[in-house]
């Protein structure tokens, strides 16, 4: 049964403050997801990546960088913080090669005040 | 890059009915859609998907149909039942271009008994 952990379910941090986000994913997947959702606009991606050091930037960006040292572990980072990001967070995993189901965490719900 | 365009954004129907979903993509080149339920307060997960290949697929009470010409896709939910009150959202990616999954703006579908 595959495993994709968030490190935390709610978040409460100041505007400016850096925040991480670490997700975890136990089935040796290549493929991690960071994913934003928000009441009417879906599943937005931030960031992807295919594989350990390597990163795509998704369709918002902006205002996040992201982190994989490790296979398993894929972490999202909030250089300065700001009201705008106040959202669900959502990690996501596949192993790809043709085995595309992606496997969500739990989902972060951050609250920047 | 991909953009997928998904409607209603909310559909209600009566327990029993039929509910369609449709999707549309930009990118041709993409060739795996799945789709994706997500009930309150859980994660997304994956319910049927399809590959560019193929023009249907059934499973159940479920099927996808993709016109690869029209670029468009669509989820059937034949029978439903409440238990079928949910988001859904369809996505789409080129899987032999890294596997960016592009996810729709989501439709909250209610059943009501």
């Amino acid at each position: 049964d595959v495993k994709v952990t968030q490190s935390s379910r709610y978040l409460v941090k100041r505007t400016g403050e850096k925040v991480f986000l670490e997700c975890v994913q136990d089935m040796d997947h290549e493929n991690m997801f960071w994913y934003r959702q928000d009441p009417g606009l879906g599943l937005r991606l931030i960031y992807f990546s295919y594989d350990v050091k390597m990163k795509e930037k998704g369709d918002i960006p902006e205002g996040y960088s992201v982190s994989r040292e490790k296979k398993e572990r894929f972490s999202l980072i909030l250089e300065s913080a700001s009201t705008n990001q106040t959202s669900m967070y959502l990690c996501a995993s596949s192993f790809g090669l043709g085995k595309d189901e992606a496997f969500f965490g739990q989902g972060t719900r951050l609250t920047v005040v | 890059g991909e953009n997928v365009e998904q409607h209603p954004s909310t559909l209600s129907v009566q327990e029993g009915d039929s509910a369609v979903i449709k999707c549309t993509y930009s990118d041709s080149a993409s060739n795996y859609f799945p789709w994706y339920k997500q009930e309150l307060g859980k994660r997304p997960q994956l319910i049927i998907d399809i590959r560019s290949n193929v023009g249907e697929k059934k499973d159940q009470r479920i099927a996808v149909t993709l016109n690869k010409t029209a670029k468009h896709f669509s989820l059937h939910i034949t029978e439903t039942q409440p238990e079928d009150s949910a988001v859904y959202f369809c996505a789409a990616t080129n899987n032999n271009a890294g596997n960016m999954l592009t996810f729709g703006g989501g439709t909250r579908l209610m059943v009501k008994p």
